[in-house]
């Protein structure tokens, strides 16, 4: 079955400080992959994603996510957090032959200004 | 705002009882998705459709669960005799169709009808 995992389940930084978060799937065919964020309040929405070609993808208010492939993670990067950053951020892995989004457990993360 | 939109936002209901939640995708998409989330998890997919036609279910979805999406727009979402597990909020996405084989489109979601079965 597939999975995906995201180990961090709570993150606290300090503003300026840079962020990674892990994440890691199961799947051994080609696969899809997202980064969603969630800020209080608000819907799901997309921050990135990876289809093919260069494994650094940037998205939205600066963040940025490398695939690589041998240790199947697309883990998501910045490298300096805001305030406003605080949010509940998914990984989700689609594979290119189906329909189906699965997502991580999320990762909640605090930025302390 | 175009964005998907789910009613009701909020449901509190008996058990036993059935309830219905209704979505709205964005007018152009011909694919809908529906997910279960519950606290300290991600989305689980449920069922999606592509316009009218429902193409893939979850082993989720049990047969108090249906989904509907009769002319290809909007989307209904019943569950029948509910249970306490299934307080949740669910999430209801759509999409364009793929332009590009092998390439999901970005799924867009709604705010989520949440669900208090007491």
């Amino acid at each position: 079955a597939q999975s995906v995992s995201q180990h961090n389940h709570h993150v606290i930084l300090s503003e300026a400080a840079s962020l990674e978060l892990g994440c890691n799937y199961s799947y051994g065919g080609t696969v899809n992959l997202f980064w969603y964020v969630q800020y209080p309040g608000q819907h799901l929405q997309l921050l990135l994603k990876y289809f093919s070609g260069d494994p650094l993808v940037k998205g939205i208010k600066g963040f940025e996510a490398e695939f690589i492939k041998s240790k199947f993670s697309f883990n998501l990067r910045k490298p300096s957090v805001q305030w406003s950053d605080t949010a509940e951020y998914f990984c989700a892995v689609a594979r290119r032959t189906g329909n189906q989004f699965y997502f991580g457990t999320g990762t909640s993360l605090t930025v302390i200004p | 705002d175009t964005g998907v939109s789910q009613n009701p936002r909020h449901k509190i209901t008996k058990r036993g009882q059935n309830v219905t939640f209704r979505c709205d995708p964005i007018s152009e998409h011909n694919r809908l998705y529906w997910y279960r989330q519950t606290l300290g998890q991600g989305p689980e997919f449920l069922t999606y459709f592509q316009n009218e036609a429902q193409l893939e279910k979850s082993r989720l979805l049990s047969d108090r669960f249906s989904a509907e999406r009769p002319k290809g727009s909007f989307s209904t979402l019943e569950i029948q005799r509910t249970e306490q597990g299934d307080s949740a909020m669910y999430l209801c996405a759509s999409s364009p169709n793929l332009t590009t084989a092998g390439r999901q489109e970005t799924q867009y979601f709604g705010p989520g009808t949440r669900l208090l079965v007491l």
